[in-house]
């Protein structure tokens, strides 16, 4: 059985650090690409980058270049999604992704979600 | 701001058919990129509802279609039930933004 499990929710302070994972089981995780998804409070899915376990190509959307860093660590099936310095608007709940095969194909499988809050 | 555009909302009441639009343009769905369509039950992550622009993965009532045509995509919901309320999202491929993938807008289905 496919499954992505996320880390747990966290609570940060504007301008901490924070690194969240997600871990792939049940399937070749260095075969298919891993994507990142925000979902902030009431609002809609943003597709905000992915990675390809097997060789680290990574790809950004326009609007996440330079604000996060997605790695993965391939001995350990997990991928991340990392920030080096939180804002309030960082607040949301983010989703990994499977993406089907191929970078333009749909996602299907999802992790379960990491809500991440930064509040003073 | 997304490239995908979809009503804000759409209702129907049970057993009628409600369609969602997910407007596009010539670097995605018109350039001939896949559309893929999913739903988000409240509280929970998205599921896939259909692939490949007309594909349903196992398990999906066949209630659910997905079509394109020129640079827009559309998922019908016949025989509405009230289970199906939820928020649905088309996704695509775009060549404008990188190389990248974008989700639409976002419809809420609202069954009266």
């Amino acid at each position: 059985e496919v499954q992505l499990v996320q880390s747990g929710a966290e609570v940060k302070k504007p301008g901490e650090s924070l690194k969240i994972s997600c871990k792939g089981s049940g399937y070749s995780f260095t075969s298919y690409w891993i994507a990142w998804v925000r979902q902030m409070p009431g609002k809609g899915l943003e597709w905000m980058g992915l990675i390809y376990p097997g060789d680290s190509d990574t790809r950004y959307s326009l609007s996440f270049r330079g604000q996060v860093t997605i790695s993965a660590d391939k001995s350990i099936s997990t991928a991340y999604l990392q920030w080096s310095s939180l804002k309030a608007s960082d607040t949301a709940t983010y989703y990994c992704a499977r993406h089907g095969s191929g970078v333009a194909s749909s996602i299907d499988y999802w992790g379960q979600g990491t809500l991440v809050t930064v509040s003073s | 701001q997304s490239v995908l555009t979809q009503p804000p909302s759409v209702s129907g009441a049970p057993g009628q058919r409600v369609t969602i639009s997910c407007t596009g343009s010539s670097s995605n769905i018109g350039a001939g990129y896949d559309v893929h369509w999913y739903q988000q039950l409240p509280g929970t992550a998205p599921k896939l509802l259909i692939y490949g622009n007309s594909n349903r993965p196992s398990g999906v009532p066949d209630r659910f279609s997905g079509s394109t045509s020129g640079t827009s995509a559309s998922l019908a919901i016949s025989g509405l039930q009230a289970e199906d309320e939820a928020d649905y999202y088309c996704q695509s491929y775009d060549t404008s933004l990188s190389g990248t993938q974008v989700f639409g807008t976002g419809t809420k289905v609202t069954v009266l």
